[in-house]
């Protein structure tokens, strides 16, 4: 079965700093993988997202991730956090050929000035 | 040129009472999803419908009952709320298992 972990429910950076959001997940199957961002009273939209090639993936305001097979991680970074980045971030899997997204429990970011 | 689209965005209704949110689509996507987000943020999958056809049902209370009346359209109905239903349900489309656009959110509180 599918699962995805997040580490860390919340992470907090000063502004300038680098962002590190990690992802593990677990899949009998190579997945498509997701990093998705909500801000506050909003729906959730794609920062970027990994199916198939290239493993390093830039997404949306400056964030990337790369997939590593070999560790099932997907984690997601930007090398200097500004103060709009202040979000929840999602990790997602889902198995090609199926329908079912699995959310991972979300890591809050806050950005310190 | 809204791509996903929800109403009510706010649903104030008391323990027991009827009420249905709607949900629509203009990006000619194939699959739609609820999704219900409690306080921890924590995002559950409910329903998955493909080409109308319901695919995904992830043991939900048979109080929730949705509707796909054509690909653009699908529709949450819940019979009897409770306090527990309380929480912001997320309408999403995709194109198959490709990433998924979510609608603004509804936020029900049941009193």
């Amino acid at each position: 079965a599918q699962s995805v972990t997040q580490l860390g429910s919340h992470v907090s950076v000063s502004e300038g700093a680098l962002v590190l959001l990690r992802c593990n997940y677990s899949s009998s199957v190579p997945p498509y993988l997701f990093w998705y961002v909500q801000y506050p009273n909003q729906g959730l939209q794609l920062l970027l997202k990994y199916t198939t090639g290239a493993t390093l993936v830039k997404g949306i305001n400056g964030f990337e991730a790369e997939f590593k097979k070999s560790e099932t991680s997907f984690h997601l970074t930007k090398p200097s956090a500004h103060m709009s980045d202040a979000a929840e971030y999602f990790c997602a899997v889902t198995l090609t050929g199926g329908f079912k997204t699995i959310f991972g429990a979300g890591t809050r970011l806050f950005v310190k000035a | 040129d809204t791509a996903v689209s929800q109403t009510p965005k706010y649903l104030v209704t008391q323990m027991g009472n009827d009420k249905s949110i709607k949900c629509e689509q203009n990006l000619g996507h194939d699959t739609m999803y609820w999704y219900k987000q409690d306080s921890k943020k924590f995002l559950k999958i409910m329903f998955s419908y493909n080409n109308k056809e319901l695919i995904i049902n992830e043991t939900v209370p048979n109080r929730f009952s949705p509707k796909s009346p054509d690909k653009a359209h699908l529709n949450l109905h819940i019979n009897s709320l409770e306090l527990g239903d309380s929480a912001v349900y997320f309408c999403a489309s995709s194109q198959a298992e490709h990433e998924q656009f979510f609608g603004p959110g509804t936020r029900l509180t049941v009193l």
